[in-house]
């Protein structure tokens, strides 16, 4: 069985300040990672996907298959940053996704 | 950008009566589209994937014949909440897929208040 964690509920920093949001994976497969996020009163929109090895908006995320991780970063935080984050896992024969229960990322002026 | 809407995005009904919402790819033809629910402060929990032409499948624990999915067309899925009680009061998310290997395109929601 497939799951996402992200231990942490609740990041909270000052702008400026840098910032991971964890995300640990199980899966015996070759996993497709997504970091999906939702700003206050939007919709859940992708951030960014493992195969694209993008940056967007300053955040970058590396698939590390030996620790089963796939953190998401940004150097300096900006206070439009603060909304949920959910990191999703799509894989298999169905690519059914499944989400971690998110992480709610806080900036401070 | 890829587009889904919703409708309605927000319904009240009465316990005991049945509710549909409607969910729509605007520009794509999504093979696949998927059915969440949403708690308060809480993450997305998957209820039923559906594909064009096929009976959904639903997560464990979800009821198929209190949550009917249906997937006529590649643009259209509904899904009708049936004999609503309060406890099925919550926040309904679709969102839709072009392939399999395709991130998913989110609508914005509906809110149900069963009273």
């Amino acid at each position: 069985a497939q799951r996402v964690t992200q231990p942490e509920k609740l990041l909270s920093v000052f702008k400026g300040a840098p910032v991971e949001l964890k995300c640990n994976y199980s899966y015996s497969g070759s996993p497709e990672l997504f970091w999906y996020v939702q700003y206050s009163r939007q919709r859940l929109q992708l951030l960014l996907r493992h195969i694209s090895r993008e940056s967007i908006k300053g955040f970058t995320a590396d698939l590390n298959k030996g620790e089963t991780s796939f953190h998401l970063k940004k150097p300096f935080a900006q206070e439009e940053d603060s909304a949920m984050y959910y990191c999703a896992l799509q894989s298999g024969g169905s690519y059914i996704p499944t989400f971690g229960r998110g992480t709610s990322l806080i900036v401070h002026p | 950008g890829a587009v889904v809407s919703q409708h309605p995005s927000w319904v009240i009904c009465k316990s005991g009566t049945s509710v549909k919402i409607e969910c729509r790819s605007l520009d794509f033809q999504a093979t696949t589209m998927f059915w969440y629910r949403q708690f308060p402060k809480q993450s997305l929990m998957l209820m039923a994937t559906s594909n064009e032409g096929s009976k959904a499948t639903y997560e464990q624990g979800v009821e198929k014949d209190k949550f009917l999915i249906n997937h006529a067309s590649l643009t259209l899925s509904t899904l009708t909440v049936t004999s609503a009680h309060p406890e099925d009061s919550s926040f309904y998310i679709c969102s839709a897929r072009a392939r399999a290997d395709n991130e998913q395109f989110f609508g914005p929601g509906t809110r149900l208040t069963v009273l």
